[in-house]
């Protein structure tokens, strides 16, 4: 295991469409955190899980989105009905579960909604 | 949502000149916070995390200080270099159960030869 993993780091979908992200973090980490990240912006929260457990979420997330981890492994985050609006780039990080470690990024998945 | 300010939002300079960016933050309930540095098409790397106030990192040429009473850390570089060139971003989070890591912009640097 050489660190995160994200799948697919290209997706290009026409609107009203739903799609679904893969992220695999490094296995002995707990925590697992999905930001989103536009132009000239810097990476926006959207939820994380500690385990299996989704302990917060942004209020930028709305109903269409979705994450689950189950058993506390590889994570999906799912966007249902996607809108233009929703084209940026989705990154996964995960860390060790002692708060305020380091946490270690995928490359992401770009999105494209057209 | 806390509100994390970086400056300057991007930065050319000369190889071989030293430069500093700044991250302002809320100073109340400060936990921890990570600088990182993401080059295009590859995948944010985390430079430092700085948990007590005066902390002083280094990492090579690359050096950061955290003062939590005021809210602010700064990032310097020495002698900057082509491969320096990136995007350095600052994330402080707060404490209690759910410490997230919230995002600056981040400063762009380019370092031209």
């Amino acid at each position: 295991d050489t660190g995160v993993s994200q799948n697919p780091r290209h997706k290009i979908t026409k609107r009203g469409q739903n799609v679904t992200f893969r992220c695999d973090p490094i296995s002995e980490h707990n925590r697992l955190y999905w930001y989103r990240q536009t132009l000239g912006q810097g990476p926006e929260f959207l939820t994380y899980f500690q385990n299996e457990a989704q302990l917060e979420k942004s209020r930028l997330l709305s109903d269409r989105f979705s994450a689950e981890r189950p058993k506390g492994s590889f994570s999906t985050l799912e966007i249902q009905r996607t809108e233009q609006g929703d084209s940026a780039m989705y990154l996964c990080a995960s860390s060790l579960g002692k708060a305020g470690t380091e946490a270690f990024f995928g490359q992401g998945t770009r999105l494209t909604v057209v | 949502i806390l509100n994390v300010e970086q400056s300057p939002q991007s930065l050319h300079v000369q190889e071989g000149d030293s430069t500093n960016f700044t991250c302002s933050f809320p100073s109340s309930n400060f936990y921890a916070l990570h600088w990182y540095r993401w080059e295009t098409a590859k995948s944010p790397e985390a430079l430092f995390v700085m948990t007590l106030n005066g902390d002083e990192k280094k990492k090579g040429r690359i050096s950061a200080t955290l003062n939590t009473k005021e809210g602010y850390s700064y990032l310097y570089i020495k002698g900057s270099q082509p491969e320096d060139s990136a995007t350095y971003l600052c994330a402080p989070g707060l404490g209690g159960g759910s410490y997230i890591p919230t995002f600056g912009r981040g400063t762009s640097l380019i370092v031209h030869p």
